[in-house]
């Protein structure tokens, strides 16, 4: 059912900035991008969404490609506490289809 | 403000025995959705409700099924386990339509 696509894994030195990609194939006009991470042990965690604009906040940056196909999680700078399994996914009213996501090491 | 509160957090039945486990949303958030988690399969969508409705189901076989409170709480009913339904079920409530979802810390089934 998961309507994303993305690496299954990544690695990041730590205070580097990492580029965590997303391919939407099937998207609709309506649907919202939403990112969420897994730390081990512990429930999902919002990250950011948007639907078409590039959008920032505290945690990341979001951007969105101009046909939407696409969009690209940005971690300004990774620390080891950003470890985690990173999901993308396409929200279709308060249906939420979780992928595989991507699994991202820090290396100190 | 109190997290979204899933009750029990660990437990253990037998093949054929049925299994209720309770969620408690943010106050204030009327839509539960809950999502079953297994290292094969990943996270996957079970059922959303809002306003004590079933608005949307994943796909899953009707032994799985939910209800929601006029209070927004909400549990998920299994019947007649089997050893595939070991798993974290996790809830989660939002606020809004396509809006960030708040999960809570999961109730982890093992069957026996």
């Amino acid at each position: 059912d998961a309507k994303t696509t993305q690496p299954n894994s990544m690695e990041s030195n730590e205070e580097e900035p990492v580029h965590l990609p997303c391919n939407h194939s099937t998207i609709s006009g309506t649907d919202y991008i939403h990112w969420y991470r897994q730390l081990p042990s512990q429930g999902p965690e919002y990250v950011i969404h948007g639907l078409t604009s590039n959008v920032n906040n505290r945690m990341a940056s979001l951007a969105i490609a101009e046909d939407r196909k696409s969009s690209t999680l940005i971690l300004h700078r990774a620390t080891l506490r950003d470890a985690a399994v990173y999901y993308c996914i396409d929200a279709t009213g308060n249906q939420f289809y979780f992928g595989t996501g991507t699994s991202l090491t820090v290396i100190p | 403000k109190a997290g979204v509160t899933q009750t029990p957090r660990y437990l253990i039945k037998t093949r054929g025995q049925q299994v209720t486990l309770s969620c408690s949303p943010i106050s204030g958030h009327r839509s539960v959705s809950w999502y079953q988690q297994t290292p094969g399969q990943g996270l996957q969508f079970l059922f959303e409700y809002f306003s004590e409705t079933q608005r949307n189901k994943g796909n899953f076989p009707g032994r799985f099924s939910g209800r929601q409170f006029s209070n927004s709480r909400s549990e998920m009913n299994v019947s007649t386990l089997e050893l595939g339904d070991s798993a974290l079920y996790l809830c989660a409530s939002s606020l809004r339509e396509a809006g960030e979802l708040f999960f809570g810390e999961g109730s982890r089934l093992t069957v026996l």
